[in-house]
């Protein structure tokens, strides 16, 4: 089965930093995402990317981020200033997207990056 | 608002015992149910996902799951457990024209030999 492949599975940074966090999704996928899960609590929704804009946000996805598509491969959620509330498991995640409908697609997650923020 | 309420956040059942996962949901229309499973340091992986039909869904590793429209549910079942099987197990829901997925908290299942 094809993978969304993230990089890299742990990051840590110092609060006040700026971090990338990269994605690799399924190449013939359209319809891309960012989702974290803080330790011990549920997976939330953060971004969908599709056809190079956001589709669809929530509050968490507030100024300090933006995600952004560089090339034709990659795609990645950028943090400005991390805070120590930003540590979590950030998950990415693609689908096909076909003529850009989503709601009945699975969607396929990577394996995460694991982001500690001290 | 769509939202998704897993009642149970750690179940220990033994290999070979039925397992049964709850789910409830929260949506004003008929919602598209997933259910995924997480192993440690893994990504989240599908087990099945229903949108409409026959409201007993099966999915990978011998799981299925139920549809009940008047109970909101959606709970996830397995006849005979194995220990392979202990993880972590999230319900969702996607609802309207929205993109994104609801999770619920996460039910962990220990499985004992």
């Amino acid at each position: 089965e094809p993978e969304v492949t993230q990089t890299p599975s742990h990051q840590v940074t110092q609060m006040g930093q700026e971090v990338i966090l990269r994605c690799v999704p399924i190449s013939n996928h359209l319809y891309f995402y960012w989702y974290r899960q803080i330790l011990g609590q549920k997976v939330e929704f953060l971004v969908s990317f599709y056809n190079n804009e956001i589709s669809e946000k929530s509050e968490i996805f507030d100024d300090q981020f933006s995600v952004e598509r560089p090339d034709g491969s990659n795609f990645t959620l950028k943090i400005r200033s991390t805070k120590l509330e930003d540590s979590a498991m950030y998950f990415c995640a693609s689908s096909e997207g076909v003529r850009g409908r989503t709601t009945n697609e699975k969607l396929f997650f990577g394996s995460g990056t694991q982001l500690s923020v001290l | 608002a769509q939202s998704v309420t897993q009642p149970d956040i750690h179940i220990t059942v033994s290999e070979g015992a039925s397992l049964e996962l709850r789910c409830n949901y929260s949506y004003g229309a008929t919602p598209y149910l997933f259910w995924y499973v997480q192993s440690p340091g893994q990504g989240l992986q599908l087990l099945l996902k229903y949108f409409s039909g026959d409201t007993l869904v099966q999915g990978i590793k011998g799981f299925e799951a139920e549809f009940k429209r008047s109970q909101s549910s959606f709970n996830l079942r397995k006849p005979s457990v194995h220990w392979s099987d202990a993880a972590e197990y999230f319900c969702a829901v996607r609802g309207g024209t929205a993109s994104k997925l609801t999770f619920g908290t996460g039910t962990r299942l220990q499985v004992t030999l």
